[in-house]
């Protein structure tokens, strides 16, 4: 099965611009999630959805940070205005629904902010 | 809540030699446990998980995890490693009937010729 995909692989902007990136989950996977994931740091959940909603996004930055998912497969994630903290990877990652299921990871998008 | 310790942040080792990475969780309710491999410039890949049943897991490049509840670890080990084995490994806790993970820093493992 293809794996999930993340788009773009790399993105350098500077600070107080916007930028945004595009995750396409594995076929049939209910679940996604994205991670920030800072160098020499774990990843953190930002934001989790089930099909099309929002299961938990409490550690997302709302003043600045937004995800969706509007049909329950793809989804986006954007940055406005990015910040000079906000430079890390981030992860996408689907499962399927329900309890103990494992979760598949994309290559990620590294941002760079100058 | 829970949250995850991984005490080493690298572990030189030499090829062939074992290996141990070790790992600490807290949580006040019960937990599923995993460890992830990050190879550079790609996403994680699950190496094994601890779901129930036996304390002891495996996973298929002879890499292994014991659960000691006792003690809240979930170290990995391997007895003979290999060049290809560098990577970024990472330890991470779920609370059962929950599915987001909390990852602890990562262990930067090293083999040597």
């Amino acid at each position: 099965e293809a794996g999930v995909a993340q788009s773009p692989r790399y993105k350098i902007i500077e600070k107080r611009q916007s930028v945004a990136f595009w995750c396409n989950p594995i076929s049939g996977h209910a679940t996604l999630y994205w991670y920030q994931q800072i160098l020499g740091q774990g990843p953190k959940l930002l934001i989790q959805f089930q099909n099309n909603g929002v299961v938990d996004d409490s550690q997302l930055p709302k003043d600045r940070f937004s995800a969706e998912r509007l049909k329950g497969v793809d989804s986006t994630l954007k940055i406005q205005p990015a910040k000079l903290e906000d430079s890390a990877v981030y992860l996408c990652a689907s499962s399927r629904q329900g309890d103990n299921q494992p979760q598949h990871f994309g290559d990620g998008t590294r941002l760079s902010i100058l | 809540a829970q949250s995850v310790t991984q005490l080493d942040s690298q572990v030189p080792v030499f090829e062939e030699a074992p290996v141990e990475l070790r790992c600490n969780y807290s949580s006040s309710v019960s937990v599923y446990l995993f460890w992830y491999v990050q190879y550079p410039n790609q996403g994680l890949q699950l190496l094994l998980k601890y779901l129930s049943g036996s304390t002891l897991v495996e996973s298929i490049n002879g890499f292994e995890a014991e659960f000691n509840k006792s003690q809240t670890s979930f170290h990995l080990r391997k007895p003979s490693v290999h060049i290809s084995d560098t990577a970024e490994y990472f330890c991470a806790v779920s609370a059962q009937g929950a599915q987001k993970l909390v990852f602890g820093q990562g262990t930067r493992l090293t083999i040597n010729p």
